[in-house]
């Protein structure tokens, strides 16, 4: 049974920070990972997708990479501001067509 | 990226009513949609795969008798929380890609209250 854990689950910086979070999956045998931001009481933003083959994408100051063989991946955020300030959530699709949430981080950028 | 749609994105109901969710693809078709469960401070829980013109596929510990899931066209998929209890009041989120395994897109959210 798949299992994804997200660390750490609550980060608190100063605005203008380069941050990590750390997302692992327990079965490598995954089509892609997924990485979501989720404000408040709202659904979810894509931010990033990297397929199984993929090692990494970028998007603006968003950079996550895949390390597929030992089940990791990490988003990393360049010059954290306010507005970065959510819960993001790492997801894997594996067999079957379904994602697999981790418990998310809870992100808090402070001016 | 592609839009899915969900409605209502609130509602409170009175205990024993049932309440109906929808969810729809706006600018692809999906055939098959998935309905996630979220407590607070929690992630998200996978409660039934929708896929259209066939029975759904539910999860382990998911009463299909309470949460039933229609999926009627390639668009628009929809739960059913029957006979609804304060212990269903939960934030309910909808999912949908085409093809399988490729990017997935959420729903804006249902927040139930039951009360």
């Amino acid at each position: 049974k798949q299992e994804v854990t997200q660390i750490p689950a609550a980060l608190s910086v100063p605005e203008g920070e380069n941050l990590v979070l750390n997302c692992s999956f327990t079965d490598s045998a995954i089509y892609n990972l997924q990485w979501f931001r989720q404000d408040p009481g709202k659904g979810l933003t894509s931010l990033l997708l990297i397929q199984s083959s993929q090692r990494e994408q970028t998007s603006g100051r968003l950079n996550a990479s895949l390390d597929k063989s030992s089940g990791r991946s990490t988003l990393y955020i360049a010059a954290s501001q306010p507005g970065d300030s959510a819960t993001y959530l790492c997801a894997v699709t594996g067999g079957y067509n379904k994602l697999i949430f981790g418990a998310g981080t809870r992100l808090a950028v402070h001016p | 990226g592609a839009v899915v749609s969900q409605h209502p994105s609130r509602v409170i109901c009175k205990s024993g009513t049932s309440v109906k969710i929808e969810c729809r693809s706006l600018d692809f078709q999906a055939t098959t949609m998935f309905w996630y469960r979220q407590f607070p401070k929690q992630s998200l829980m996978l409660m039934a795969t929708s896929n259209e013109g066939s029975k759904a596929t539910y999860e382990q510990g998911v009463e299909k008798d309470k949460f039933l899931i229609n999926h009627a066209s390639l668009t628009l998929s929809t739960l059913t929380v029957t006979s609804a209890h304060p212990e269903d009041s939960s934030f309910y989120i909808c999912s949908a890609r085409d093809p399988p395994n490729t990017e997935a897109f959420f729903g804006q959210g249902t927040r139930l209250t039951v009360v």
